[in-house]
């Protein structure tokens, strides 16, 4: 079965810091993308960044980067030079165009 | 690029009313659309995937008479909730992708759709 844990249901930052947000997958298949997803208030799902599996560069997107893990299954969000429009949910998904996952949700608070 | 659009954004109803959501690809072909459903303070579930052309494939514990699903063109999906309830009360939000574009294509999300029946 796929699944997607994400272990930090909060998690808050001061404006210009740097925060790391957890993900953890399981998966059998072997052709997969990892995907983060930010929701605002606003509730529309934003593409943040996206890692295919097979590749072994992490993905970065401006201040955006992953630690992808594949062995560990692992893959975090980091967020440098946190901004206060940073502040959503954000959503780790597993899958591909065909279906995704998603995990539970965490939600950043940036503080100024 | 990449836009999807979703229509209405706010729905409020009385009981037994059945409501059309309408999902719409504005630039690009969408072979493949998807329906969820998010409730407050929870994750995304799917709640089934349209291609284009043929018949929604639901996923388990959903109800096929209860939410009809229509995927008539490359760019337009349909989601009507019949005879709806208040525990059909619900954020739901479609994505599209394009799957012929290869399986590292992300979805794209409407904005969803907040229904409250009364």
């Amino acid at each position: 079965a796929q699944t997607v844990t994400q272990s930090q249901p909060e998690m808050s930052v001061q404006e210009a810091e740097t925060v790391t947000l957890s993900c953890t997958y399981d998966t059998s298949e072997s052709d997969y993308y990892l995907f983060w997803y930010k929701q605002p208030p606003s509730r529309q799902m934003i593409l943040v960044i996206r890692q295919e599996a097979y590749k072994q560069q992490n993905a970065t997107e401006n201040r955006f980067s992953v630690n992808f893990q594949k062995a560990a299954k692992s893959f975090s969000l980091k967020i440098s030079d946190s901004q206060l429009g940073d502040a959503a949910m954000y959503f780790c998904a597993q899958g591909n165009t065909d279906k995704l996952i998603f995990g539970t949700g965490t939600r950043l608070q940036v503080f100024p | 690029g990449a836009v999807v659009s979703q229509h209405p954004s706010r729905v409020i109803c009385k009981s037994g009313t059945s409501v059309k959501i309408e999902c719409r690809s504005l630039d690009f072909q969408a072979t493949t659309m998807f329906w969820y459903r998010q409730f407050p303070k929870q994750s995304l579930m799917l709640m089934a995937t349209s291609n284009e052309g043929s018949k929604a494939t639901y996923e388990q514990g959903v109800e096929k008479d209860k939410f009809l699903i229509n995927h008539a063109s490359l760019t337009l999906s349909t989601l009507t909730v019949t005879s709806a309830h208040p525990e059909d009360s619900s954020f739901y939000i479609c994505s599209a992708s394009q799957p012929n574009r290869g399986r590292n294509q992300p979805q794209h999300f409407g904005d969803g759709t907040r229904l409250s029946i009364l």
